[in-house]
């Protein structure tokens, strides 16, 4: 089995709707994170969270929101989907004992169309 | 700030063929430096690392070694395979994880 998962794996929606994105990982880790790939501009960080209480803003996270419902469970969430949302959604996780070498783990990614 | 530069792709070459990817980066300090790989329809996955300068990472026939004078982290392989086709991203750690836009590499028989 994945130690990261990603729910859905494709998405089409139509603008103005609310959609989530959810991740889940049975490796342990405490540090997780969302990101979304576009073509040309490689990996931007969403938001990222370093335990169920530690949230944080990544370099574009306009437009979205996040819940970290435990250790395991991060989701990601479009309030009012707009069409520049649509792009590849990619879920990470980091051990953190690594410090500034942490690996990071992805999961499979979700890619998300909005019409 | 901190950034990653790397050579715009496609790369087409031809399998056995020496494979380099040029990364050079920007970055106060000592970073750490990474090289992932996104195989089709998956997610990326660490390929190698280098931690200080003039460490070399190594992994599946891939090299790069961590030069602080030219800051480069270029990827070598010298002899490419048609499964080595993906997308290659370079990306520092310093504060938080700095992402290159990436390299797709194929490789034809």
């Amino acid at each position: 089995d994945a130690d990261v998962t990603q729910t859905p794996r494709n998405r089409i929606t139509k603008t103005g709707k609310r959609i989530m994105l959810e991740c889940s990982q049975t490796k342990g880790h405490d540090r997780m994170y969302w990101y979304r790939q576009d073509p040309g501009l490689g990996l931007r960080l969403i938001y990222y969270s370093f335990d169920v209480k530690d949230i944080n803003k990544g370099e574009i996270s306009d437009g979205y929101s996040v819940s970290r419902q435990a250790q395991a469970k991060f989701s990601l969430s479009l309030e009012s989907a707009i069409p520049n949302q649509t792009a590849l959604y990619f879920c990470a996780t980091s051990p953190g004992t690594g410090g500034i070498t942490d690996t990071q783990y992805f999961g499979p990614g979700t890619r998300l169309t909005v019409l | 700030g901190d950034s990653v530069t790397q050579m715009e792709g496609p790369v087409t070459l031809s399998e056995e063929a020496f494979l380099t990817i040029n990364c050079t980066y920007t970055a106060t300090g000592y970073p750490s430096l990474f090289w992932y790989v996104q195989y089709p329809g998956e997610g990326l996955q660490l390929l190698l690392k280098a931690t200080k300068a003039d460490d070399k990472g190594s992994n599946k026939g891939f090299e790069a070694t961590y030069r602080k004078e030219t800051t480069s982290f270029h990827l070598e392989k010298g002899s490419v395979q048609v499964s080595d086709s993906a997308v290659y991203f370079c990306a520092l750690t310093h504060y938080q994880l700095i992402w290159g836009a990436g390299t797709k590499l194929i490789i034809k028989p």
